[in-house]
């Protein structure tokens, strides 16, 4: 099983729908989750972080269920430009190291259409 | 442009020979990583430095594969005797340093796309 693991899709919503991804991760002690956005064939770009109280960004809202060990992202009246691969992140920082240890998923892709 | 750069964008090579790519990040960063990433995949971690001492490598750089960051600010991944399976995007990022409570965000470079024939 995989460490962090996403829906590839591909989703293919209507423009100004609502799609929410999920993002699943195996190790209990993650810390540090994000979500990571990627046009085809540009390089990844933060798009927000995930806090326990979850978080909003304009259009964007972020979840994070430790329970259940998931984050997702809500991404409300989608545009044309939210076309994208959405990658989730999730870190795990040794306490005495500081050495940090970063697992990308493997992305779900977002096909927005007129 | 201040971002982070890398060189060459595109290299093909013989299965066999060796090829050394480079990574500038942006100045004030002391944190650089090195990603590989294959289409439909996630980029997966290689190895970070913290300023010029290589912090962690992952299971998945082999012997063929080194990295190094001299002087604490450009760096370069070399690998030696290409295999087919080598092919694949190789991301560079960097950032601040991390601490036990925060996480500093990791910009990329535009990548490196590798073909071995």
């Amino acid at each position: 099983r995989k460490e962090v693991e996403q829906d590839p899709g591909p989703f293919n919503v209507p423009e100004g729908a609502t799609v929410a991804f999920n993002c699943t991760y195996s190790n209990s002690a993650s810390q540090s989750f994000f979500w990571y956005r990627q046009d085809c064939r540009k390089e990844p770009k933060l798009l927000m972080s995930v806090y326990s109280s979850g978080n909003e960004d304009g259009r964007f809202t972020a979840q994070l269920n430790r329970a259940s060990q998931y984050i997702s992202l809500l991404i409300r009246d989608s545009k044309l430009s939210d076309s994208a691969t959405y990658l989730c992140v999730v870190i795990k920082v040794d306490g005495d190291s500081s050495a940090s240890k970063i697992i990308f998923g493997s992305g779900t892709r977002l096909s927005i259409r007129p | 442009d201040t971002g982070v750069s890398q060189n060459p964008r595109h290299k093909i090579t013989k299965r066999g020979q060796n090829v050394t790519f480079r990574c500038d990040p942006i100045s004030e960063h002391n944190r650089l990583y090195w990603y590989r990433q294959t289409l439909g995949q996630g980029p997966e971690f290689l190895t970070y430095f913290q300023n010029e001492a290589q912090l962690e490598k992952s299971r998945l750089l082999s012997d063929r594969f080194s990295a190094e960051r001299p002087k604490g600010s450009f760096s370069t991944l070399e690998i030696q005797r290409t295999e087919q399976g080598d092919s694949a995007m190789y991301l560079c990022a960097s950032s601040l340093e991390e601490t036990w409570s925060s996480y500093n965000e990791q910009f990329f470079g535009p990548g490196t796309r590798l073909t071995v024939l």
